[in-house]
């Protein structure tokens, strides 16, 4: 079975700082993807960053990067100069390549403070 | 841009009621998910939705939930008898491919059973 976990359930950095926020998932499956979403409050769940299982490269999406170790089994996801608007609940989800269902962590709160 | 939209945001049922949730994905998706995020939980697959028939279900759609895409254009979703416990935020998404491509996740219908 596929699990996502997300250690840190509330987060704060001062704008303009970097974060990372944690996520490690266990499966079996050889090639997978990884993803990270952003809720901000009160609207809806919008991509932040996805990784290919398969890439070595770490993706990367302006501000956001990730830190794929594939041997560990973690993907946290770095914000630098953080801003007020990253504020949100983050979620980090996986996918396996024949599966046809997203595996949510439980949700790290970011704040960011002015 | 382009984006899954859901009606009702909010409703409020009497237990033993049925519900139908309402979802319009993007319109050159194919793939349709719902998904549920009790409060405080982490946020769980419902079930996949391809060619007009499921693809995928979880254990928590059982037999009182069910879904449909009666017009090309709306995805719905039903609960039959609705129980306390199926007090939730409920998520549509579509993506165009399967689900190793990124989901677009509508705003949530929050649904209290009481």
């Amino acid at each position: 079975a596929q699990t996502v976990t997300q250690s840190q359930p509330e987060m704060s950095v001062q704008e303009a700082e970097t974060v990372t926020l944690s996520c490690t998932y266990d499966t079996s499956e050889s090639n997978y993807y990884l993803f990270w979403y952003k809720q901000p409050p009160s609207r809806q769940m919008i991509l932040v960053i996805r990784q290919e299982a398969y890439k070595q490269q770490n993706a990367t999406e302006n501000r956001f990067s990730v830190n794929f170790q594939k041997a560990a089994k973690s993907f946290s996801l770095k914000i630098s100069d953080s801003q007020l608007g990253d504020t949100a609940m983050y979620f980090c989800a996986f996918t396996s390549n024949t599966g046809n269902q997203f595996y949510f962590g439980t949700g790290t709160s970011l704040t960011v403070i002015p | 841009e382009p984006e899954v939209t859901q009606t009702p945001s909010h409703q409020v049922t009497q237990m033993g009621q049925e519900v139908i949730l309402r979802c319009v994905p993007i319109s050159n998706h194919l793939y349709f998910y719902w998904y549920r995020q009790i409060l405080g939980q982490k946020v769980e697959f419902l079930v996949s939705f391809y060619n007009n028939e499921i693809s995928e279900k979880s254990e928590i759609f059982d037999d009182q939930f069910s879904v449909e895409r009666p017009d090309g254009s709306n995805f719905t979703l039903k609960i039959r008898s609705t129980k306390l416990e199926d007090s939730a935020m409920y998520f549509c998404a579509s993506s165009v491919r399967g689900v190793k491509e990124t989901q677009y996740f509508g705003p949530g219908t929050r649904l209290l059973v009481l």
